[in-house]
Formats: structure tokens, sequence, C-alpha cells
């Protein structure tokens, strides 16, 4: 059973802080990799991709990957309260394979 | 481009009932996903199509849950007998496909509530 773990949260950090979300995922045949986020009530929608070890940025994100220790983040620069949401993690297995979401963090940034 | 379009948004079902609802996804994209959501927690996979195969199915799914798409355009998913279990967000995301195109476009949702 493939799993991804994220700290369900609530992480809060004041506004203009950096925001640390991490996640880990257990198939080590993930190749690509991606970050979601989802407003409360709302769908999920892809904030950053990521598929080589090491750090890709845009804009005030930053996502982070290391596939030794199965390990990806993401972080957020300069947080805003409407960067307030769920961030879900999603580890994809292959050209075939599907994406597996993790429970999602919830993140509150606060004026 | 008018993204992903689910039908019906909510549904209210007596347990024992049937229910479908319908996805249509992004007109170009050749992949379709099922997702099921419950409250505090992230998407569960459900099933995917490329075009009209159904390549992957959760071995967690009931055998009461079944999907289609005919024509490799629109999607059904049909839950036979629902329980109470069953209440949840059921998303419908599509993609392009290929490697490193997997931007999921998620519709807007159908949340079932069993009664």
């Amino acid at each position: 059973q493939k799993e991804v773990e994220q700290n369900s949260g609530p992480l809060s950090v004041p506004e203009g802080a950096i925001a640390s979300l991490n996640c880990t995922y257990s198939d080590r045949g993930s190749q690509s990799f991606f970050w979601y986020r989802q407003y409360s009530g709302k769908s999920p929608e892809l904030i950053m991709s990521i598929y080589s070890n090491g750090d890709k940025e845009d804009g005030r994100f930053t996502a982070q990957l290391n596939k030794a220790s199965q390990y990806v983040s993401l972080l957020i620069r300069d947080s805003q309260p409407s960067d307030s949401a769920t961030y879900l993690c999603a580890p994809k297995g292959g050209s075939q394979g599907n994406l597996i979401f993790g429970k999602g963090t919830k993140l509150s940034v606060k004026p | 481009d008018t993204g992903v379009s689910q039908d019906p948004r909510h549904k209210i079902t007596k347990r024992g009932q049937n229910v479908t609802f319908r996805c249509d996804p992004i007109s170009e994209h050749n992949r379709l996903y099922w997702y099921r959501q419950t409250l505090g927690q992230g998407p569960e996979f459900l099933t995917y199509f490329q075009n009209e195969a159904q390549l992957e199915k959760s071995r967690l799914l009931s055998d009461r849950f079944s999907a289609e798409r005919p024509k490799g355009s629109f999607s059904t998913l049909e839950i036979q007998r629902t329980e109470q279990g069953d209440s949840a967000m059921y998303l419908c995301a599509s993609s392009a496909g290929g490697a490193r195109n997997e931007k999921l476009f998620f519709g807007s949702g159908t949340q079932l509530s069993v009664l």
C-alpha cells in the first residue's frame, strides 16, 4: 500500500513569515511530485510540481525533493492570509501511475 | 476551455438506493480520474481512464462501485446499494497525460449524502 504522510496541522504562522510543509512517501518508484492547494469548500488546484532532487522555485513557493530520503517539502515565503488553505502532497509513480494524495496540512496565516 | 464539469452538485439519497454521477472532462484531455474525499482527509483515489480504457481501480473499492467512459469523453460513476459510509465528495479530474504532464484539473465535485 502506497502511503503519503503529512502533518495534519493546523500550522499557524504570522503574516510575512516562512511556512514549511513536509511530506514523506513510501513508494520508491515515485518519479513526479506535486503540491496541491485546497481552499475550504473548493477543489484542489496544482501549485507546484518537482521531478528532480533539489529545489525548484516559483515566486514565493519553493519545492524541495530528496528521493533518497523519500521526502518532499514546500516552503512559502512572505506568507499571506490568502495562503490559508490545506496543502496536499501527491507523489506519482511512473507514466501510468495515478496520484496518491496525503491527508494534507492545514495552514493558517495570521494577519 | 470550459473546465471539468460534474453533475449533479449535490445528491441526497436513502440507504440502499443506486446513484449515478456524471463527469465531463476538458475536451482535449485523454485521462480522467475519480477521487473521493471526506472531511479532513485528502482525496482518495478510486479509478482512472486513459481514453475509454479503465487502467486502474483502487483495491479498496467495493464491487458496488463501477465507472465507465464509453467513448473516451464523459464518464459516469455508479454506486449501487448505497451505504451511509459512501457519504463523501466525489471529485472528477482530467489531465492531458504523458510524461511530466500530469497536472490534474478538478471539477467542483458531487456531494453525496446517504441517509
